[in-house]
């Protein structure tokens, strides 16, 4: 199946400061990628749509400014967490559709983030 | 989007085989069905994904009846290995998004 990575798998930084995961279709194209935040015993929340060559769609909660995506080319999207937060701390996955004609979703492994 | 519903978990031992039902009844014409498994801090996994009937891989079946209103998600002789969450989404492909559900926690015991 299609491969999605996510960089990098976890990290932990002092509150202020600000923290950029990368997520990456390895062997396909997706011009939609998706990022989602997930908390202990909790299914997968989603945070924002990722559309390469244009701005991110943002679920309604979800702060723009905070968590800037960018979406530069069909295989890498970043998702950048500003001034980050203890209340950030989270475990972040991303997707991408990989364009078939069912368009199946593949997830990536996940960033563990804890703000201290 | 369509709404699922799953029961919240499941048990079962290992060398049975486990069955989870999902509803779907509002899923629309163009929705497909697609399971994926998720261990604790790993992402999601493609488990099998289906439009109608039956569909079979290596490692599940995906029963679906002919009204497309549930499906249920067919582990064949299980391990403890497939202890897991399991979610049941649906969708089409001009479909925005995917909105989990709450999922399955599945359990296995020796």
């Amino acid at each position: 199946g299609a491969v999605v990575s996510q960089h990098p798998s976890w990290v932990i930084c002092k509150s202020g400061t600000s923290v950029k995961i990368e997520c990456r279709s390895l062997d396909f194209q997706a011009t939609t990628m998706f990022w989602y935040r997930q908390f202990p015993k909790q299914s997968l929340m989603l945070m924002a749509t990722s559309n390469e060559g244009s701005k991110a769609t943002y679920e309604q909660g979800v702060e723009k400014d905070k968590f800037l995506i960018n979406h530069a080319s069909l295989t890498l999207s970043t998702l950048t967490v500003t001034s980050a937060h203890p209340e950030d701390s989270s475990f972040y996955i991303c997707s991408a559709r990989d364009g078939g004609a069912q368009e199946t979703q593949y997830f990536g492994p996940g960033t563990r983030l804890l703000v201290l | 989007l369509a709404k699922t519903t799953q029961p919240i978990s499941m048990d079962s031992y290992e060398g049975q085989e486990v069955n989870i039902t999902c509803s779907h009844n509002n899923i629309a014409t163009n929705d497909y069905i697609t399971w994926y498994q998720q261990f604790p801090s790993q992402g999601p996994r493609f488990i099998i994904q289906g439009y109608k009937t039956k569909v079979t891989n290596e490692v599940a079946s995906l029963f679906i009846p002919a009204d497309r209103k549930s499906s249920t998600l067919s582990l064949p002789r299980v391990s403890l290995s497939d202890t897991a969450v399991y979610y049941c989404l649906v969708g089409d492909s001009s479909a925005s998004k995917i909105i989990f559900g709450s999922g399955t926690r599945l359990s296995i015991r020796p």
